[in-house]
């Protein structure tokens, strides 16, 4: 099955630097790879992510990047604030017609400071 | 709020026991996506859903079940509980055509006493 491995585990940048997390997969078939943001005690946030056809996207000051050949993804978190302050998951899924599986990295655990 | 609603939002037991966690979609989603979340595993993939249909399956326990109902709401059954049970469940759904994005309930958290 998919295995997708993330790095760093912890991670902690001062507040206005840039974060930035890494991801690989394993299954050259999966195809969606989105990005979640998981607050203490909260539910996961999806964020950003990014379909199998496109390699960069986007939003504001998170941008996802993805290279198919190499199999793996990073999310870049530009001008930190505290508030981004969470654990990040990435994700990758297999989805054929109306089934899909999404494998979850192990979460990196960003923390901003001032 | 996602618009995923699940209940009970804690939930204490013991061990041997059963119990039956309670997840209404988004409004228009017709996929259910049921996920544990423990300290030592990170977030695991169950089993998913498409209205009213298994669709695909992850390393769901024998122990536990699922279904989804006519109106779309799923419910997640674990049986003969054990202390390793002892996890946040979350349920998350999406409109159910590829690739599209999960959106997550709040979790179930369940204790294994």
């Amino acid at each position: 099955g998919e295995n997708v491995e993330q790095h760093p585990s912890t991670l902690s940048v001062q507040e206005g630097d840039s974060a930035v997390i890494k991801c690989t997969y394993s299954d050259s078939a999966s195809n969606y790879f989105p990005w979640y943001k998981q607050e203490l005690g909260k539910r996961p946030q999806l964020i950003i992510d990014i379909r199998s056809n496109v390699g960069e996207k986007k939003d504001q000051r998170i941008a996802v990047t993805l290279n198919k050949t190499a199999k793996h993804f990073s999310l870049h978190i530009t001008e930190t604030q505290p508030e981004d302050s969470a654990v990040y998951f990435c994700a990758a899924s297999i989805s054929a017609g109306t089934a899909s599986k999404l494998t979850f990295g192990t979460g990196t655990r960003l923390q901003v400071t001032l | 709020d996602s618009g995923v609603t699940q209940t009970p939002k804690h939930l204490i037991t013991a061990t041997g026991q059963r119990v039956t966690l309670r997840c209404s979609p988004r409004s228009g989603d017709l996929s259910v996506y049921w996920y544990q979340q423990s300290l030592d595993q990170g977030l695991q993939f169950l089993i998913q859903y498409y209205n009213g249909e298994e669709r695909a399956k992850g390393n769901i326990l024998e122990r536990f079940s699922a279904q989804q109902f006519p109106d779309l709401h799923s419910e997640l059954n674990l049986s003969s509980l054990e202390l390793g049970d002892s996890a946040l469940y979350f349920c998350a759904s999406s409109v159910g055509r590829t690739n599209q994005p999960q959106h997550f309930g709040d979790g179930t958290r369940l204790s294994i006493l």
